[in-house]
């Protein structure tokens, strides 16, 4: 059965470093997305990503996390100046031929910034 | 507020018994999808119900939505040690992304 795959499954980054997280998709999805969810609590959209654009995003995307399908396998998730409160476990998910699809979910990063 | 809070947050149960969890919203939905987290690990999909549907069934979990009443439950039967995990609802309202409540921990003892 198909499924998302993420990599790494942990990172350790020291605060201010950029760390780039990978995941590639479901191979017939074009519809993607990254979540996180901070130990103990609830997951959290991030960004949906859709025909090379970002779809929406959240207050959380700011400036310093941008996203790139720099190929047709790759979709990347990358945090430019690490801070201690973006740790965290991230997911990548990938649906369909809609937004209104289930979404199959990574088994995630486990970053950890120091 | 857009995302699902389910009730209750913590249900012990025994193996044998079936596990009943609710979820309850405030705004429109397209649809609602249910999902499993094992202890620090991935979601795992479980079942997606439109906002026209009003039951699924899939193996032993049953699924109901009531846009009426706005809330939405996931029934396990026969529940064994292995469901042992956290159940999210997740909200589809159109935004092009789920939003997720903080869950309910099921454990079953063996």
């Amino acid at each position: 059965e198909p499924e998302v795959t993420q990599t790494p499954s942990h990172q350790v980054t020291q605060m201010g470093q950029e760390v780039i997280l990978r995941c590639v998709p479901i191979s017939n999805h074009l519809y993607f997305y990254w979540y996180r969810q901070i130990l103990g609590q609830k997951v959290e959209f991030l960004v949906s990503f859709y025909n090379n654009e970002i779809s929406e995003k959240s207050e959380i995307f700011d400036d310093q996390f941008s996203v790139e399908r720099p190929d047709g396998s790759n979709f990347t998730l990358k945090i430019r100046s690490t801070k201690l409160e973006d740790s965290a476990m991230y997911f990548c998910a990938s649906s369909g031929t809609s937004w209104e699809e289930t979404q199959y979910f990574g088994p995630g990063t486990r970053l950890l910034v120091l | 507020s857009q995302q699902g809070e389910e009730d209750p947050q913590a249900l012990s149960i025994q193996e044998g018994e079936n596990a009943t969890m609710n979820c309850s919203y405030k705004t429109s939905i397209n649809n609602l999808q249910w999902y499993r987290q094992n202890s620090g690990r991935g979601l795992v999909h479980l079942i997606l119900i439109r906002s026209n549907e009003r039951e699924k069934h899939s193996g032993r979990l049953r699924v109901t939505l009531d846009t009426s009443k706005k809330s939405s439950s996931l029934l396990i039967t026969a529940s064994r040690a292995a469901d042992t995990a956290s159940y999210f609802c997740a909200l589809d309202t159109g935004r092009r992304a789920l939003t997720f409540g903080s869950g309910t921990r099921l454990q079953v003892q063996p």
